[in-house]
């Protein structure tokens, strides 16, 4: 159980396009999802919490209005980077919280790997 | 401020060599303590959730502990397919999201 789908698993566009990434929660409803950023050799950098049916709340330096994020249904959570550039490459992961495990215990997408041409 | 402290940053290990990896944290109100494992080009894979002082959890060759300050990820004779970048992470405010360390990259050699 508790799995987490992610898709596409890689995506290579062109400076100024947007990119949308899915995520899905495949055997649990998940009130709240979260999107982080990896960096080569870094850990973990959460950019925002996405709870159903609301606005998502989005950390401190990460911008809004570039990073879309659309929480749909208990199943489906978006992340859409607008008007990609190469500093956007990266690795992105999604979360989401399966609240019949006791609570916190979030279960990670396979992560999305984005290159900005 | 909320800090997670993994160390040590990088462990390699021979076969059948047991270790422990150490998460140390400041947080105000700890609502968890989450162990994962992350394999390169991967999202992280879950392995423990801690929630109290005392609490210990254990998987095939892991086993993870929790004091009021720290918490060891133990390995227990480890298999080459051990290796693997192991993260400590702590859930914080009210949606509980997660700060992490900066992570342990462990490497078993046969």
């Amino acid at each position: 159980g508790a799995v987490v789908s992610q898709h596409p698993s890689w995506v290579i566009c062109k400076s100024g396009t947007s990119v949308k990434i899915e995520c899905r929660s495949l055997d649990f409803q998940a009130t709240t999802m979260f999107w982080y950023r990896q960096f080569p050799k870094k850990s973990l950098m959460l950019m925002a919490t996405s709870n159903e049916g609301s606005k998502a709340t989005y950390e401190q330096g990460v911008e809004k209005d570039k990073f879309l994020i659309n929480h749909a249904s208990l199943t489906l959570s978006t992340l859409t980077v607008t008007s990609a550039h190469p500093e956007d490459s990266s690795f992105y992961i999604c979360s989401a919280r399966d609240p019949g495990q006791g609570g916190d215990t979030q279960y990670f997408g396979p992560g999305t790997r984005l290159t900005v041409l | 401020e909320d800090q997670v402290t993994q160390s040590p940053e990088a462990l390699r290990l021979q076969e059948g060599e047991s270790s422990s990896l150490n998460c140390s944290y400041t947080v105000s109100g700890l609502r968890g303590l989450f162990w994962y494992r992350q394999d390169p080009g991967k999202g992280p894979e879950f392995l423990f959730t801690l929630y109290s002082a005392g609490e210990e959890k254990e998987k095939e060759r892991l086993k993870a502990t929790l004091t009021k300050k720290e918490s060891f990820l133990h390995i227990t004779a480890p298999k080459p397919e051990d290796s693997a970048t192991y993260l400590c992470a702590v859930a914080l405010g009210g949606w509980g999201k997660l700060q992490f360390g900066a992570g342990t990259q462990v490497v078993v050699t046969p």
